[in-house]
């Protein structure tokens, strides 16, 4: 059964970097085909797209974070890290990370955590 | 970047109903949509990909069609956990994109 679950701070000062670990089981982030995204949704509004981190370490990230985000994977403990720099309260959202396996639909969730920008 | 977008934007409808979504894509993109179901405080499940394919456990009760530039997801029969917010996302090209939902709410 794949699972992930995603964690990190639920408070952040703007102009802060924000780190968040996406710890996975039920598959290995190193396996051939395998990939997990990261998306976010503000509340009350729709899901966005931020970045995927595939299992032979191609990146991609959504050119509407201007160079804010960076994705690294530890294969040691099936982890996926997502670092967004500079964070505004526009950045307040709830976090999902989530499974893909060869096309980037996104077939396994994580339960999401919100993270707050606020001073 | 491939805009997708979605309507309704909100609709009501009862339990047994038959609802359909549609979702269009600013170019052409194939089969390349998938369709999410995200229930109120959870995460968004993964319903039909490739336009009309089913994913494993989802009930037969959802359908996809569709290609090119629109797409539609029928649902046959509203159940009482189908009261939700859709979204269309486009598998063709990055950046991925998500549309802006249909909210289903009981009439």
């Amino acid at each position: 059964q794949i699972t992930l679950k995603e964690s990190g701070p639920t408070l952040v000062k703007p102009t802060e970097t924000l780190t968040l670990t996406c710890s996975v089981s039920g598959f290995s982030v190193s396996t051939s085909g395998v990939g997990v995204g990261w998306i976010r949704q503000p509340p009350g509004k729709a899901l966005e797209w931020l970045a995927l981190i595939y299992w032979d370490d191609d990146k991609r990230y959504s050119p509407s974070l201007n160079n804010r985000l960076t994705l690294t994977k530890d294969t040691s403990r099936n982890q996926v890290v997502l670092t967004m720099t500079n964070v505004h309260p526009v950045d307040t959202a709830t976090y999902f990370c989530a499974h893909i396996h060869a096309d980037p639909k996104f077939d396994s969730w994580g339960q999401g955590t919100l993270v707050t920008v606020s001073s | 970047d491939i805009q997708l977008t979605q309507s309704p934007s909100f609709l009501s409808a009862s339990v047994g109903d038959r609802v359909t979504i549609t979702c269009r894509a600013s170019q052409g993109i194939g089969t390349y949509v998938a369709w999410y179901r995200q229930e109120p405080g959870k995460a968004p499940n993964l319903l039909i990909y490739a336009a009309s394919t089913l994913q494993s456990g989802v009930p037969s009760r959802f359908s996809g069609s569709g290609s090119g530039t629109e797409f539609t997801l029928t649902i046959s029969s509203l159940q009482p956990e189908d009261f939700a917010t859709y979204y269309c996302q486009q598998i063709k090209s990055y950046p991925l994109t998500f549309a802006g939902g249909t909210k289903v709410d009981i009439k």
